[in-house]
């Protein structure tokens, strides 16, 4: 069974760093797109970025570029989403994805970890 | 960027309705349309791809249909646990826009 099991929730101030988890399991994960997806209730569903962790292949949405960075690390099945400074709008609940191709319909879904950036 | 509209935004409906959510495309997609199920605290869930394809394990009462720039979402039967918000996805381009969403809610 496909499981993507996200690291939890997360409460940071502005102007600190982040870095947010997702560990794929039931299949191989070096062969399989993966992404994040944040959810707002004003923005709705906005997809991020993307990463192949065979070859660390690497896209990001044209809002998010610079904005953050996605990685992962094939050894232990993880792909990561990070921030290096937070701001009170990146407060979101955040999905990690796994998709069928680059650009295909998302076929798994993580629960979700919460971030909230308040002062 | 491709733009995707839902309509209606809120849905209420009573257990045994036909159903049927509308999404449109800012232009033509195909068929490279996805969608999904989302109940409060919980992760989306896909339901159809490619328009029309249902997911493995996906009750039949759920159907999807259309193409270029208008599609539509249909639930036979609305079952209780039917009540949640559904999301049409484009996947024709990377990265693929969401429509805001349709809340189906007890009459």
């Amino acid at each position: 069974e496909v499981q993507l099991v996200q690291s939890g929730a997360e409460v940071k101030k502005p102007g600190e760093s982040l870095k947010i988890s997702c560990k794929g399991s039931g299949y191989s994960f070096s062969n399989y797109w993966i992404g994040w997806v944040r959810q707002t209730p004003g923005r709705g569903l906005e997809w991020m970025g993307i990463i192949y962790p065979g070859d660390s292949d690497t896209r990001y949405s044209p809002s998010f570029q610079g904005q953050v960075t996605i990685s992962a690390d094939s050894s232990i099945s993880s792909a990561y989403l990070q921030w290096s400074s937070l701001k009170a709008s990146d407060t979101a609940m955040y999905y990690c994805a796994r998709r069928l191709g680059s650009s295909g319909y998302i076929e798994h879904w993580g629960q979700g970890t919460p971030v909230i950036v308040s002062s | 960027d491709i733009q995707m509209t839902q309509s209606p935004s809120t849905l209420s409906a009573s257990v045994g309705d036909r159903v049927t959510i509308t999404c449109r495309a800012s232009q033509s997609i195909n068929d490279w349309l996805a969608w999904y199920q989302q109940k409060p605290g919980k992760a989306p869930n896909l339901l159809i791809y490619k328009a029309s394809t249902l997911e493995s394990g996906v009750p039949p009462r759920f159907s999807g249909s259309g193409s270029g720039t208008e599609f539509t979402l249909t639930i036979s039967s609305l079952q209780p646990d039917d009540f949640a918000t559904y999301y049409c996805q484009h996947y024709n381009s990377y990265p693929g826009t969401f429509g805001q969403g349709t809340k189906v809610e007890i009459k």
